[in-house]
């Protein structure tokens, strides 16, 4: 058990839909970011946040998008959903502590499949 | 940060010791190596890191050469749950956040 938790675990959305994806992270963690993982490739990085604010981001379009709050629960949406979004999505957070290397525990995930 | 090279695929005995080699030839001073493994469809699973000195924890332990250009990550006791892809990633130590960059991994078959 990492302590990091998604919702929803599966779910299908149309073509051009909008999805919002959930991630709590591990208790007094203050960094959390996501990823996108297609079928046989390895994760890649989409953003983090940390306290709040994005402070870093991959090669993702604008139309990835994301919130952090307070509580450092966050949250993943996704406008005009293309079929190539059809990916396992993960939220992995940290707590970002420098001169230790930080470790990075990652939750199991929320398939979207897009139709 | 600096990138990684692994085989794409090792097999194991059951019970043997699992060596998995990682090359990182132009890991800089002040960058980790990391150590990640996915069971099919499932969240990477975080297993051990370190910086220079030989790592090890009840996972596995994590042998860093002199250099520091590569590394060897060792399941002592291999069972077959143990099959997975297998990453090794290097990145600073600070202000890197959760920024982790996978490459292929190894492909890890345990078999009885």
């Amino acid at each position: 058990e990492t302590g990091v938790t998604q919702s929803p675990t599966h779910l299908i959305k149309t073509r051009g839909q909008q999805v919002t994806l959930r991630c709590s992270s591990q208790s007094g963690h203050n960094t959390v970011s996501w990823y996108q993982q297609a079928l046989g490739q390895g994760p890649q990085f989409i953003f983090q946040y940390y306290r709040e604010e994005e402070n870093g981001r991959g090669n993702f379009p604008p139309r990835f998008s994301g919130l952090q709050f307070p509580n450092y629960s966050s949250e993943l949406n996704v406008n005009a959903l293309e079929l190539d979004d059809s990916a396992l999505y993960l939220c992995a957070s940290s707590l970002e502590r420098q001169g230790s290397g930080n470790t990075i525990y990652f939750g199991e995930g929320s398939w979207l499949t897009v139709v | 940060d600096a990138k990684t090279t692994q085989p794409p695929s090792m097999d194991c005995a059951e019970g043997r010791a699992a060596n998995l080699p990682c090359n990182h030839s132009t890991i800089s001073g002040n960058e980790y190596v990391y150590w990640y493994r996915q069971i099919h469809s499932q969240g990477p699973q975080y297993i051990i890191h370190g910086l220079k000195n030989n790592e090890t924890n009840e996972m596995a332990s994590l042998i860093i050469t002199e250099d520091r250009k590569s590394s060897t990550l060792i399941l002592p006791h291999a069972t077959l749950r143990d099959t997975a892809v297998y990453y090794c990633i290097v990145r600073r130590s600070y202000n890197a956040g959760n920024m982790l960059t996978f490459g292929g991994g190894t492909r890890l078959m345990v078999k009885p």
